[in-house]
């Protein structure tokens, strides 16, 4: 059972928005920052989003992510087919002094 | 461009000790302000993190795994390594190596390197 939680599935059509949540506490989320990545089938994970809500150079505007309290979430907006993927979710843990990810979030595009 | 490459064995014995090295092109182990870290993942299951090395040399190491774990730089072969004891076939994953510059933004990966635990 992963520190950082997320729901095992979602979905969406294209060109719609979903957004994927992870829940956390006090000692994660609550007061260290949020990282999201993308991993496709058979390859590393990349990293979408650093700092709650930073863009690195390359991922497009259509990935977003915030956080609030001991909860944060990414949305994506205009749904791509190539957007299928599993997404987790990173945060530092401070009562653990360690990192801890979510279970990860598979995305299907219908 | 950092390029990150995971090396080993990719077939470990069950009671002994697992050894990865991920080796550092682009860029200096020892220069800027890095974690150096590992992570791993069962197959079809999420990711683990595993524990890092700062470029000082200070270490943190996931608690569940710490007793078990150690993890070293070599800043001459701009290298750092991974050693796993007493494996079991539960340690069987894939192993990736990261840099990180702050709270878990592994901004450079490894391919990751399948390692099975198996007599």
């Amino acid at each position: 059972q992963s520190v950082l939680t997320q729901p095992p599935s979602a979905s969406g059509t294209p060109g719609q928005r979903v957004t994927i949540s992870c829940s956390g506490s006090s000692s994660n989320i609550g007061s260290n920052t949020v990282n999201w990545y993308q991993q496709l089938p058979g390859t590393a994970p990349k990293l979408l989003i650093y700092r709650n809500n930073q863009r690195p150079s390359g991922v497009p505007d259509r990935f977003s992510g915030s956080k609030s309290g001991t909860s944060a979430s990414l949305a994506i907006s205009g749904l791509q087919s190539e957007d299928e993927a599993d997404y987790y979710c990173a945060a530092w843990d401070d009562s653990l002094n360690g990192g801890v990810f979510g279970g990860g979030t598979k995305l299907t595009v219908l | 461009q950092v390029q990150l490459q995971e090396s080993g064995p990719g077939l470990v014995k069950p009671s002994q000790t697992l050894s990865l090295t991920c080796t550092v092109s682009g860029g200096s182990i020892s220069s800027g302000s890095y974690y150096w870290s590992w992570i791993r993942q069962p197959a079809g299951k999420g990711l683990e993190w595993i524990g890092r090395i700062y470029t000082s040399g200070s270490t943190n190491y996931n608690p569940s795994l710490k007793s078990r774990v150690t993890i070293s730089v070599d800043t001459s072969k701009n290298q750092f390594s991974l050693k796993l004891s007493s494996v079991t076939a539960a340690d069987t994953a894939v192993y990736y190596c990261a840099r990180e510059e702050w709270e878990l933004d592994f901004d450079y990966w490894g391919q990751g390197t399948l390692v099975t635990v198996s007599s």
